[in-house]
């Protein structure tokens, strides 16, 4: 069946620093991968998609590549912030009904000043 | 353009009561998920919904739990007798998929505590 893994966490970062979260996906279609970011206390808000292979999402600084030959996703951020510290999942969606998404168990980042 | 609202964000109850849940979908959109959400774990698909209409509903356990999208007013996620295990944050979302695309747009949940 379909899943996400993602890299477990908590991960700390100074300001400033470079920021690599792996996602890996299985999927039985060509799926739509999509990275979300929440919030202490707040839902899900979508950072960034990309809907077939070799596309790039990108988003406020962040981005991931859909890599079919690895099925990876792996998000990435040049430079983070304080404001960055959420936690970030990694999720895809299976065509051709896509009734779901498949999210990974999130990993918790924070950023020191 | 409002979100996906839901409420209540927090609803405490006691073993054996009915918890509802409510989500109202963002402007235009018909399609409507909801999710789980256990501590320190990611979200698990529940059920999905069209207007009036059950779609998938292979995540939802088999009792107790039960969902609706009627013609008028939000989408209901009903969860009757409750029991401690039901305690997790409830997660709707919304899609324009009539309009072609296949992102959801999460509400802020609503976080259900049993006691």
């Amino acid at each position: 069946g379909d899943s996400v893994t993602q890299m477990e966490g908590p991960v700390t970062l100074s300001e400033e620093a470079f920021l690599t979260i792996n996602c890996t996906y299985t999927a039985t279609g060509y799926p739509s991968l999509f990275w979300y970011v929440q919030y202490p206390g707040e839902g899900l808000q979508l950072l960034l998609k990309a809907t077939k292979a070799d596309d790039k999402g990108s988003n406020k600084g962040f981005e991931a590549t859909y890599r079919k030959e690895t099925t990876s996703f792996h998000l990435e951020k040049g430079s983070v912030q304080v404001s960055d510290s959420a936690v970030y999942f990694c999720a895809l969606s299976d065509p051709p009904t896509g009734n779901q998404f498949y999210f990974g168990t999130g990993t918790s980042l924070t950023v020191i000043p | 353009n409002a979100g996906v609202m839901q409420n209540p964000r927090h609803l405490v109850r006691r073993r054996g009561q009915e918890a509802r849940l409510r989500c109202s979908p963002m402007k235009g959109h018909s399609h409507v998920y909801w999710y789980r959400q256990l501590p320190e774990e990611g979200l698990k698909f529940m059920v999905y919904l069209q207007k009036e209409n059950i779609i998938d509903e292979s995540g939802m356990p088999k009792e107790r739990f039960s969902a609706e999208f009627p013609k008028e007013g939000p989408s209901i996620l009903r969860i009757q007798q409750v029991v401690r295990g039901d305690s997790a944050a409830y997660f709707c979302a919304s899609s324009p998929r009539e309009q072609g695309g296949n992102e959801q747009y999460f509400g802020p949940g609503t976080r259900l505590t049993v006691t």
